[in-house]
């Protein structure tokens, strides 16, 4: 069936240094692909989405590129801040006979320090 | 704000009970979702409905039951409830029933002693 697989955290980082968060799926048909993030105590908010093969998705400086061939879609920021600490949770949508649900990773917790 | 609103925020109850859980979608999307979270689980689809009718279901237990009311709200019913069933439910809702982004409400967490 269909899975996405995240790099597990916690992963900490010093405020301005690079992120990534690597993403993997496995996927029947071809899927939308997104990034969610989780504060605490909230709800998940939609961070960006790709809809296909070499799409790249961007919003609030955080990039993530859709790859087939090496079916993956890794999270990027240039430079993080205080305020980016949060999960992130990758997250794949098959559009097939299963209807829209998410299959969401496991998650990744980032703690950035000032 | 992502516009979907759910309700009670926070519920405790006992072992056996019955709860039900709400979730407003949304104004123009057809799509509701519910999802449980859990720290041994992670993030579980459970059932999608889709302009009232169940679209996609998960591992939802038998025990849990859900509709969607022509007025578009959904509710989760969960009964005889267990310890483990102890989590964040959260709803969620689409404009379109495949692939679409969804939008999360804010989760009802439920506690079960």
């Amino acid at each position: 069936g269909n899975s996405v697989t995240q790099m597990e955290g916690p992963v900490t980082l010093s405020e301005e240094a690079f992120l990534t968060i690597n993403c993997t799926y496995t996927a029947t048909g071809y899927p939308s692909l997104f990034w969610y993030v989780q504060y605490p105590g909230e709800g998940l908010q939609l961070l960006l989405k790709a809809t296909k093969a070499d799409d790249k998705g961007s919003n609030k400086g955080f990039e993530a590129t859709y790859r087939k061939e090496t079916t993956s879609f890794h999270l990027e920021k240039g430079s993080v801040q205080v305020s980016d600490s949060a999960v992130y949770f990758c997250a794949l949508s098959d559009r097939g006979d299963q209807g829209g649900k998410l299959i969401f990773g496991q998650g990744t917790e980032l703690s950035v320090k000032p | 704000d992502s516009g979907v609103t759910q309700t009670p925020k926070h519920l405790i109850t006992a072992t056996g009970q019955r709860v039900t859980l709400r979730c407003s979608p949304r104004s123009g999307d057809l799509s509701v979702y519910w999802y449980q979270q859990s720290l041994d689980q992670g993030l579980q689809f459970l059932i999608q409905y889709y302009n009232g009718e169940e679209r996609a279901k998960g591992n939802i237990l038998e025990r849990f039951s859900a509709q969607q009311f022509p007025d578009l709200h959904s509710e989760l019913n969960l009964s005889s409830l267990e310890l483990g069933d102890s989590a964040l439910y959260f709803c969620a809702s689409s404009v379109g029933s495949l692939g679409t982004e969804a939008f999360f409400g804010q989760g009802t967490r439920l506690t079960v002693v």
